[in-house]
């Protein structure tokens, strides 16, 4: 695996709105699709882990989709809340290189 | 449980230089990677070791190199430093690697004058 991709770079939205990132990676010798938040001054986070084409994972308002055959992965923040703001990475892990690549993250600011 | 304790937390250091970086792993977890962020550049794969073991490297020249000890503790070297090598160096630890879950230290921000 050789490249990840987010998108959009930053997503400025309104406390309550419903927002959606984009991850998407090379489908060829995948072996698990992962997703973090990253908070200013703080460590990333693991939010979810995902290895099977179709897997769909849920942490509260959090949700993710893995499309393993097409090679992308969705998160979803329903009714975002400030504390949501973080940059949010995800991250791939393919046999070929047994290498984790990270995507250069989509950075979320909500607005109270 | 103690999480992933990187040393220094800063560091500045000389163009010429060279610099070692530590990371503890969370107990139990073999695995240990480590990954440079610049600004615009996101996270760039290092190297990960497990069990001792250098398992994969990243595109860094050779002036980037690391070391695995018995007790899963990881150091990292930056030999001849250069101001591009100016950024947070963070590791990772899990218990099988890219499969499962990563747990982050805190980072060491190096900068180099």
């Amino acid at each position: 695996i050789l490249n990840v991709e987010q998108s959009p770079q930053s997503l400025h939205v309104q406390e309550g709105d419903s927002t959606n990132f984009t991850c998407s990676f090379p489908s060829s010798n995948f072996y698990a699709l992962h997703w973090y938040r990253w908070e200013t001054a703080k460590s990333p986070e693991a939010l979810f882990v995902m290895t099977l084409n179709g897997d769909e994972k849920k942490k509260g308002r959090i949700s993710a989709t893995l499309n393993t055959k097409e090679g992308y992965s969705y998160l979803y923040i329903k009714g975002s809340q400030p504390e949501d703001s973080a940059t949010y990475l995800c991250a791939a892990y393919g046999g070929a290189t047994n290498k984790l690549i990270f995507g250069t993250g989509t950075l979320l600011a909500v607005q109270p | 449980k103690a999480g992933v304790t990187q040393t220094p937390r800063y560091l500045i250091k000389t163009r010429g230089q060279q610099v070692t970086l530590s990371c503890s792993p969370i107990s139990g977890h073999r695995s240990v990677s480590w990954y440079q962020q610049t600004p615009g550049q996101g996270l760039q794969f290092l190297f990960e070791y497990f069990s001792e073991t250098q398992r994969n490297k990243g595109n860094f020249p050779g002036r980037f190199s690391g070391r695995q000890f018995s007790n899963s503790r990881s150091e990292m070297n930056v030999s001849t430093l250069e101001l591009g090598d100016s950024a947070l160096y963070l590791c990772a630890s899990s218990k099988t690697g890219g499969r499962g879950e990563a747990f982050f230290g805190q980072g060491t921000r190096l900068t180099v004058v």
